[in-house]
């Protein structure tokens, strides 16, 4: 497996707290994602770094923010938490090279429940 | 990126092969199809990935038709460890991409 850690693994939170989702990868990758999958439904991209300190927008950014101070951490905030962001959320990295294909490896998802 | 299209579920005897297909026919020129896995609620798995040519690994085959606008996953021998949602994505390289609802394999003794 692609070394791709989340944390935490498991959460439960209230309605309009904030939560902070990490992604941590130890490949030096350039490319970092967060998706989340609702039962049922395939993947939906929140965000995505592509470097340090640069990000930009998926299908479904409203009410989540993302940030990305060093190249193996790609943190996920949800800024007030609503029901309808429970999920599971899946962070994935790429290597991004130029003019090469560009597989993503997958962590092992967290999921979020909030109340 | 160009969306796709699958069948929502499919059955499969075991040992048989299983062929799913995929349909992409806004794909452009630079964009590569790639095929993904998801067993149970685990992170989805590379399967394969191709352009023009047909691919194959120890994993699948990977067969592209010639106008680039559908393909087909082929798993040789089907186990029951087979049995997942099948993701067909189709991307250029790096950014965005986009995952549909999948198909559904379902492996049978």
């Amino acid at each position: 497996d692609a070394g791709i850690t989340q944390s935490p693994r498991h959460k439960v939170t209230e309605t309009g707290t904030p939560v902070t989702l990490r992604c941590h990868q130890t490949e030096n990758h350039r490319y970092m994602y967060w998706y989340r999958q609702d039962p049922g439904h395939g993947l939906r991209l929140i965000h995505y770094s592509y470097g340090v300190k640069d990000t930009d927008k998926g299908e479904v950014s409203d009410g989540y923010s993302v940030s990305r101070s060093k190249t193996e951490d790609f943190l996920l905030t949800l800024e007030s938490a609503t029901s309808s962001q429970t999920s599971v959320y899946f962070c994935a990295i790429s290597r991004g090279d130029s003019g090469s294909t560009d597989t993503q490896y997958f962590g092992p998802g967290t999921r979020l429940t909030v109340l | 990126d160009a969306k796709t299209t699958q069948p929502p579920s499919m059955d499969c005897a075991e040992g048989r092969a299983a062929n799913l297909p995929c349909n992409h026919s806004t794909i452009s020129g630079n964009e590569y199809v790639y095929w993904y896995r998801q067993i149970h609620s685990q992170g989805p798995q590379y399967i394969i990935h191709g352009l023009k040519n047909n691919e194959t690994n120890e994993m699948a085959s990977l067969i592209i038709t010639e106008d680039r606008k559908s393909s087909t996953l082929i798993l040789p021998h089907a186990t029951l460890r087979d049995t997942a949602v099948y993701y067909c994505i189709v991307r250029t390289n790096a950014g965005k991409s986009t995952f549909g609802d999948g198909t559904t394999l379902t492996v049978k003794p």
